[in-house]
């Protein structure tokens, strides 16, 4: 079993529609949770950046992390084409950590 | 500022040929680690350097070596390359940390596309 686990997708959806990625883990020792957006042909940048359980708000993007049942989501509002890429949730037991566990990435496609 | 830089962006070798992959991190930050990415895959640790040592290590073989240079720059080194090795290799830095642990943002670069025939 892998630590981490995303449903790779691919997923398409209209513009403007409310975008769901998941991942869940097994690792009880993760505290920090991250999602990445990865770009065809870049390196994944960050997007979310959370400490153990809760929300956080960015603008049209929203990161929930419930420790209770190792899950993390990330909900993107009124989608947008440019939010087309591929999305990665990562983890790790120390702030900072340079070794970070991530999951397989979700391809998404915002359809205009 | 310039990101995380790597080279080359491309290359192709063959089963069996040694491979060698450079990164200069973000301006500011001492710490480098790198990550294998496979087609379709996330990416997954290899090592850390930093102070010139590696630091830690994810579960690669022996194969695979880094060095970390004075002015923080690090390479990745690879042998007896085989078809499996065919990857995107991502270098990654963030900024110095209270105790090596909690280090700031986890900046990547835009990686080096290493193809095996």
């Amino acid at each position: 079993q892998k630590e981490v686990e995303q449903d790779p997708g691919p997923l398409s959806v209209p513009e403007g529609a409310i975008v769901s990625l998941n991942c869940t883990y097994s690792n009880s020792a993760f505290q920090y949770f991250m999602w990445y957006r990865q770009y065809s042909r870049k390196g994944p940048e960050l997007l979310m950046y959370t400490y153990s359980s809760g929300n956080k708000e960015d603008g049209r993007f929203t990161a929930q992390v419930d420790k209770s049942s190792k899950y993390i989501s990330l909900f993107i509002r009124d989608s947008q084409p440019s939010d087309s890429a591929t999305y990665l949730c990562a983890m790790s037991a120390f702030q900072g950590a340079q070794k970070l566990v991530f999951g397989q990435g979700t391809r998404l496609t915002i359809n205009p | 500022d310039a990101g995380v830089t790597q080279s080359p962006t491309h290359l192709i070798k063959t089963r069996g040929q040694q491979v060698t992959l450079r990164c200069s991190p973000k301006s500011g930050h001492d710490t480098v680690s790198w990550y294998q990415q496979a087609l379709g895959q996330g990416p997954q640790f290899i090592f850390q350097y930093y102070e010139e040592e590696e630091r830690q290590r994810g579960n690669f073989p022996d194969r695979f070596s880094g060095h970390q240079f004075p002015n923080y720059s690090s390479e990745l080194n690879v042998n007896a390359l085989l078809l499996g090795d065919s990857a995107l290799y991502l270098c990654a830095s963030n900024s110095p940390g209270y105790n090596r642990v909690a280090g700031g943002e986890l900046f990547f670069g835009e990686g080096s596309r290493l193809t095996v025939l």
